[in-house]
């Protein structure tokens, strides 16, 4: 079956650390990845686009990486901030090119 | 900056009762999605419009859910009846374009929606 997986746990770290988020997926071959910054009770915002010819793109502090053999998207944050606190999902064109599909995100909290 | 306009932000209602959503998307944008989202979970595609025309519809529970886009700008989401289980936010999204062009989506606030 086809899943997109991202940890469930929240994860917990210290002011100024890097932050790294994974995405997983099977049974999937996207053109492109998406991250989106979810902040609660709000709807997602777009951070970053990655496309399957791409190894690595950046935006200021934030750096994704797409291994399409390992079928893995990481998502970094450096030098993190409280204010990085939310959950950041990411997302799959799949269904032959037509169709943006979610993982069940990951909650990041940045502590002082 | 443009905004995708949903309203209303919040609704309370009693099982078996009609529910609609309203979506209005970037001025320009010929693709609106809508989503449901489920606390805790991602979100998940109801219905995906090009313009006026349905090109995804297959995750929408079609005895009770309906969607249109009459004149491919503003687009509503109706539920009848609702259930205990359609507790969750509807968002609505819209990009410029769909297909394998589909770049960022530009999601709306959502609409809360609470089945007693």
């Amino acid at each position: 079956s086809q899943k997109i997986e991202q940890n469930s746990e929240a994860l917990n770290i210290q002011e100024g650390k890097t932050a790294t988020l994974t995405c997983n997926y099977t049974n999937y071959s996207p053109a492109y990845l998406q991250w989106y910054r979810q902040d609660p009770g709000r709807g997602p915002v777009f951070l970053l686009l990655i496309r399957e010819n791409e190894k690595e793109k950046r935006k200021e502090r934030l750096k994704v990486t797409f291994d399409t053999t390992l079928k893995q998207s990481l998502f970094h944050i450096t030098a993190s901030q409280p204010a990085d606190s939310a959950t950041y999902l990411c997302a799959l064109l799949t269904g032959g090119g037509n169709k943006l599909t979610f993982g069940t995100g990951t909650q990041l909290k940045v502590e002082l | 900056e443009a905004e995708v306009a949903q309203s209303p932000r919040y609704k309370i209602t009693e099982k078996s009762q009609a529910v609609a959503f309203w979506c209005d998307p970037i001025s320009g944008h010929a693709t609106l999605y809508w989503y449901r989202q489920i606390l805790g979970q991602g979100p998940e595609l109801l219905v995906q419009f090009q313009d006026e025309s349905v090109v995804d519809d297959s995750q929408l529970p079609k005895d009770r859910f309906s969607a249109e886009r009459l004149k491919g700008v503003d687009s509503t989401l109706k539920i009848q009846p609702a259930e205990l289980g359609d507790s969750a936010m509807y968002l609505c999204a819209s990009s410029h374009s769909g297909g394998a062009d589909t770049g960022e989506l530009f999601f709306g606030e959502g609409s809360r929606l609470t089945v007693l």
